[in-house]
């Protein structure tokens, strides 16, 4: 089945900084790639997601690029403010199927 | 996207008894998942609920312990039977909207067994 690697764990950043978090996955089935921000005591958000026939995807201050031949995809995020401060999960879908594989998670700490 | 809504929200239970979760949608939905979500952890998928038909669990999940029932397209619940303090987790429901891809969770509802 399907495998994904996130890194890092834990990333803290100064406010106005870049975060970067990546991802890898194992089955070049996999076509589709969600991220979701869980802030803390809440449910996980879907925030952004590409498809495996495009190679970068941008909305505001959030990006995501995917690599299919090297199988990795990340999550950019531009101009960080506290409000950031989320833990950040990225996921791998097979095609035909509507179950993601998700990553450990990413603890973004933006200090103002 | 779909509003889910989740009851309870929170329980405090007894070992040994079980608690049902509800998960409520607010419109037709093609797919049900349960998840757990232990503390710090990621998200562990327990099972498919199907509608009219028995759930398709995931390695580790049986249905004897975690019974799941889906009578409707918007509707579902999940009982997390003879329950232990291993059994104290987050418990989220998520679905896949009708036409859509994407998967959207509920609020989730955190079960404390002592």
């Amino acid at each position: 089945g399907e495998n994904v690697e996130q890194h890092p764990s834990t990333l803290s950043v100064q406010e106005g900084d870049s975060a970067v978090i990546k991802c890898t996955y194992s089955d070049s089935a996999s076509n589709y790639f969600p991220w979701y921000k869980q802030e803390l005591g809440k449910r996980p958000q879907l925030i952004i997601d590409i498809r495996s026939n495009v190679g970068e995807k941008k909305d505001q201050r959030i990006a995501v690029t995917l690599n299919k031949t090297a199988k990795h995809f990340s999550l950019h995020i531009t101009e960080t403010q506290p409000e950031d401060s989320a833990v950040y999960f990225c996921a791998a879908t097979s095609g035909g199927s509507y179950i993601p594989t998700f990553g450990r998670g990413t603890s973004l700490i933006v200090h103002p | 996207s779909a509003v889910i809504s989740q009851k309870p929200s929170r329980d405090i239970c007894q070992r040994g008894t079980s608690l049902t979760i509800q998960c409520q949608v607010d419109s037709q939905v093609t797919m049900m998942f349960w998840y757990r979500q232990q503390p710090g952890q990621s998200l562990t998928l327990i099972a498919t609920a199907n509608q009219g038909s028995e759930a398709t669990y995931e390695s580790g999940f049986v249905i004897d312990k975690f019974p799941i029932s889906r009578p409707n397209l918007t509707f579902s619940t999940l009982t997390v039977s003879n329950m232990s303090p291993e059994d104290s987790s987050i418990y989220l429901c998520s679905v896949v909207p009708a036409g859509g891809t994407e998967q959207y969770f509920g609020p989730g509802t955190r079960l404390t067994v002592t």
